[in-house]
């Protein structure tokens, strides 16, 4: 089945300590892409790739880091959490990125930083 | 001005009606549109894209109005199963010059029994 798949679905986190948020997606997608739901706010991207050794930062890239070493996975680094990055995180994937092409997301992170 | 903005409503419809909602968008150099749909703290859901002519799919109506600078949603005969939060997405320009996709902060339908 063709899927982007994110874990954890749930994750509770201190101040500091640093957490990864993984992605991977199956269907050979040169695209994928990072965004936090925050109420009020909509989805916002975090950082996206084009393809593999490619990242750009998106509309809010500060206190995350991505790496995109092979076409499937492309996970999210917090490197030292703050309670601001509580949010509902979502993967996102496409085949090439242009903006009329449908997104594929994954079923997202629930993150709470205490 | 939001680059994309929504009523959040919430729509409260009974079962069976025809219910109708607006997006504006800001960049009048958007070309792509689309509607989501997103259930409760789940993943969106493409929709439906919505094209320059209009476009209908099934029980969905999607229009663009480029002088006016909004697209439309129109859900006819809804069903329970309609109840979601409905996201209006543009392609526009980012800070860094590259084209993105910008997401609404949803309109919040809830189908009545």
């Amino acid at each position: 089945e063709a899927q982007v798949t994110q874990n954890p679905r749930y994750l509770i986190t201190v101040t500091g300590k640093k957490l990864t948020v993984t992605c991977s997606q199956n269907m050979n997608h040169e695209y994928m892409s990072w965004y936090r739901q925050d109420p009020g706010l909509g989805l916002r991207q975090i950082y996206y790739s084009m393809n593999v050794e490619v990242t750009d930062k998106g509309d809010v890239p500060e206190g995350y880091k991505v790496s995109r070493k092979e076409k499937r996975n492309f996970p999210l680094i917090l490197e030292s959490p703050s309670p601001n990055q509580t949010s509902l995180y979502f993967c996102a994937s496409s085949f090439s990125g242009t903006a009329n092409e449908k997104l594929f997301f994954g079923s997202g992170t629930q993150l709470s930083v205490l | 001005r939001k680059e994309v903005e929504q009523d959040p409503g919430p729509f409260n419809v009974p079962e069976g009606a025809t219910v109708a909602f607006n997006c504006t968008y800001s960049n009048s150099a958007s070309q792509s549109f689309f509607w989501y749909r997103q259930d409760c703290r789940k993943e969106p859901k493409l929709l439906m894209s919505v094209y320059s002519s209009g476009n209908e799919d099934g029980r969905f109506t999607a229009q663009l109005n480029r002088a006016s600078q909004y697209i439309s949603l129109l859900i006819r005969d809804s069903k329970l199963s309609d109840s979601a939060t409905y996201l209006c997405v543009v392609n526009s320009i980012s800070n860094f010059g590259n084209e993105k996709l910008t997401f609404g902060t949803g309109t919040r339908l809830t189908i009545i029994p």
